[in-house]
This record gives C-alpha cells, sequence and structure tokens, in this order.
C-alpha cells in the first residue's frame, strides 16, 4: 500500500519558534510538494521539488523553506513561526504513474 | 495568472444527484482533476480528464468538460451520504506536475 506520512498529526509551536514538519514517502517519487489548506482558500503550493537537493518555489514561500537530502525525505521549515501561519499542511508526491498521493496532514496552531 | 475557483457548499438529499462545479483560466492547464478530502485525512484522487476530452464517465462519476468555457463539472449519480467530504478540482499543465487548486465544494448530504 503506498504511503505519503506526515510526522505529526498536530502540532503546537509558540511564535518565534523554528518548526520542522516531516514528510516521507515510500513510492520512490521524484517530485514532492508542500501544501497548505486554509478553509475558503484551498490548497496554496508552498514549495515543491523534483530531485534531491533541488527546490522550487510555489505560490506562498515566504517564512518557510524546505530541504530534500534524500529522494523520499522533504521537510519543510518554518524559520521564526508566526500566528498567521497556523494552518493544515499537506504534503504530497508524484512519480511516473502521475496520481499525486497525499499525507494526512499537520495541523499547526502557532500561539 | 492561474486561479480556480469553485462554489464553497453543495447541500443535496441522498439519493438526488450531485453536480459541483468549477472554472479555471488557464487555457495552458492539460490535466484536470477532481480530489475528495474526507473528514481528518488527506486528499484521494477520485478522477482525472485530459483537456481534449469533452466527457469521462467513471461508475457513479461524471466529468464535464467545456473548454471553451473553462468550466468543469463533476456529477455524483446517487449521492450517498459516504459521499459528504469537501471536493477540489485541480489543474495541472504537465502529468506529474504541481496542481493548482480551487478553493473546495463542501458536500454535505442528508437523509
Amino acid at each position: 500500500d503506498v504511503k505519503v506520512t506526515q510526522s505529526s498529526r498536530y502540532l503546537v509551536k509558540r511564535t518565534g519558534e523554528k518548526v520542522f514538519l516531516e514528510c516521507v514517502q515510500d513510492m520512490d517519487h521524484e517530485n514532492m510538494f508542500w501544501y497548505r489548506q486554509d478553509p475558503g482558500l484551498g490548497l496554496r503550493l508552498i514549495y515543491f521539488s523534483y530531485d534531491v537537493k533541488m527546490k522550487e518555489k510555489g505560490d506562498i514561500p515566504e517564512g518557510y523553506s524546505v530541504s530534500r537530502e534524500k529522494k523520499e525525505r522533504f521537510s519543510l521549515i518554518l524559520e521564526s513561526a508566526s500566528t498567521n501561519q497556523t494552518s493544515m499542511y499537506l504534503c504530497a508526491s508524484t512519480g511516473t504513474g502521475g496520481e499525486a498521493f497525499f499525507g494526512q496532514g499537520t495541523r499547526l496552531t502557532v500561539v | 495568472g492561474e486561479d480556480v475557483e469553485q462554489s464553497l457548499f453543495l447541500s443535496v438529499r441522498e439519493g438526488d444527484s450531485s453536480v459541483i462545479n468549477c472554472t479555471y483560466t488557464d487555457s495552458s492547464s492539460t490535466y484536470l482533476y477532481w480530489y475528495k478530502q474526507e473528514p481528518g485525512a488527506g486528499l484521494q484522487l477520485l478522477t482525472y480528464i485530459f483537456s481534449n476530452m469533452d466527457m469521462k464517465q467513471d461508475q457513479r462519476l461524471t466529468v464535464l468538460l467545456n473548454k471553451k468555457d473553462k468550466h468543469l463539472s463533476l456529477r455524483i449519480a446517487d449521492t450517498q451520504t459516504g459521499d459528504s467530504a469537501i471536493y477540489f478540482c485541480a489543474e495541472s499543465i504537465k502529468w506529474t506536475d504541481k496542481l493548482i487548486f480551487g478553493t473546495g465544494t463542501r458536500l454535505q448530504v442528508f437523509p
């Protein structure tokens, strides 16, 4: 059974903290993506990666960075968490089959 | 720029048909998708259509594409309570590329 796993379902962090969201896929997919989901706004692309050590900015990269040291792992980093980064974060991956597989999501609350 | 719009809510009676609509602006979109998100879960691909197609049917699901008007719809026949979820339309230029999502339509099915 194919799987995209996000390390935490729920996180509560303080303003100014550095936050790491981890995503691991076991499908040997080349492409990985981080989205944030907010009510009424749908999913917005933060960063994506087409290969190890490669990264591309999405539509809303400000305040975020990413790391892809290994093919199966794509980390999202909030350098200094702020309350407007309270959201649901979704990781996805795609391979040659085309379909995007999503993780369960991490609901992050910044207080 | 790219923009994908959906109505936010739809309420239908069990057994009726549901029609969820989506409009997009990027005429270079090659692939159009419908994803389903159940409560507390990530997104799951329901169906997709290539931009050179007008219609695709898959069991209870019918996708209609009007490329001239950039309008996509998803019809669910014989809607069941298990169909209650958020439905996202999405577009991409390449098969494994980043997805641009709509705002999502929350479908509520009542007995």
